[in-house]
């Protein structure tokens, strides 16, 4: 069965730090790009991060860029979120996802299958 | 910035009858669009790619249509397990995505 498991989330101070981890199974991981998507309560779904397969290349939502920092570890199967600085408008539910379908004339990945169950993070004093 | 909107924000439907989401592009995505189901508490479902593709074991009351700016999701005949949150996200500024705000499907 293919699935994602996230972690790490958890109450931080505004300003504080929390790395998120994504473990994959039933798939060759190494193949595939990964992503970052986050809800906010009450909210509707916002991209956060891309990794590609071999971390060569990585891209961000604007509003994330010099805090969060994806990376991965193939040989472990899992995908990371490195959070920093962190404001009260970071907290959300934090998925991992798996752009799955590839569009051999654009070159495109679309499609998020499958997603993990989601990991909360709260930024709060 | 690609910016899609969903209309309307909720949509009230009895079931057994038909529902049709709309999805718009602020520039053309071409076909790069996705439709995903989410319920309470869970993770978005994918449902729809390429516009129109259908993603592994989706039931086949469940289309999509348009290309460019203009996209549709419908669902024929609707069931109990439809009523959810749906959204559009676009791809074709891939490496980035975005997604419209959602459409709350409710029971009529």
């Amino acid at each position: 069965e293919v699935q994602l498991v996230e972690s790490g989330g958890g109450l931080v101070q505004p300003g504080g730090s929390l790395r998120l981890s994504c473990a994959a199974s039933g798939f060759t991981f190494s193949s595939y790009w990964m992503s970052w998507v986050r809800q906010a309560p009450g909210k509707g779904l916002e991209w956060v991060a891309n990794i590609k397969q071999d971390g060569s290349e990585k891209y961000y939502v604007d509003s994330v860029k010099g805090r969060f920092t994806i990376s991965r570890d193939n040989a472990k199967n899992s995908l990371y979120l490195q959070m920093n600085s962190l404001r009260a408008e970071d907290t959300a539910v934090y998925y991992c996802a798996r752009p799955t379908y590839y569009d051999i004339l654009t070159g495109y990945y679309g499609g998020f299958d499958p997603w993990g169950q989601g990991t909360l993070v709260t930024v709060s004093s | 910035e690609i910016v899609m909107t969903q209309s309307p924000a909720t949509l009230s439907v009895s079931p057994g009858e038909r529902a049709t989401l709309s999805c718009r592009a602020s520039q053309s995505v071409s076909s790069n669009l996705a439709w995903y189901q989410q319920k309470p508490g869970q993770a978005p479902r994918l449902l729809i790619y390429g516009a129109s593709t259908r993603a592994t074991g989706i039931p086949a009351r469940f289309s999509g249509s348009g290309s460019g700016t203009e996209f549709t999701l419908t669902i024929s005949s609707l069931q109990s397990e439809d009523f959810a949150v749906y959204y559009c996200q676009q791809y074709n500024n891939w490496p980035a995505y975005t997604f419209g705000q959602g459409t709350k499907l409710e029971i009529k």
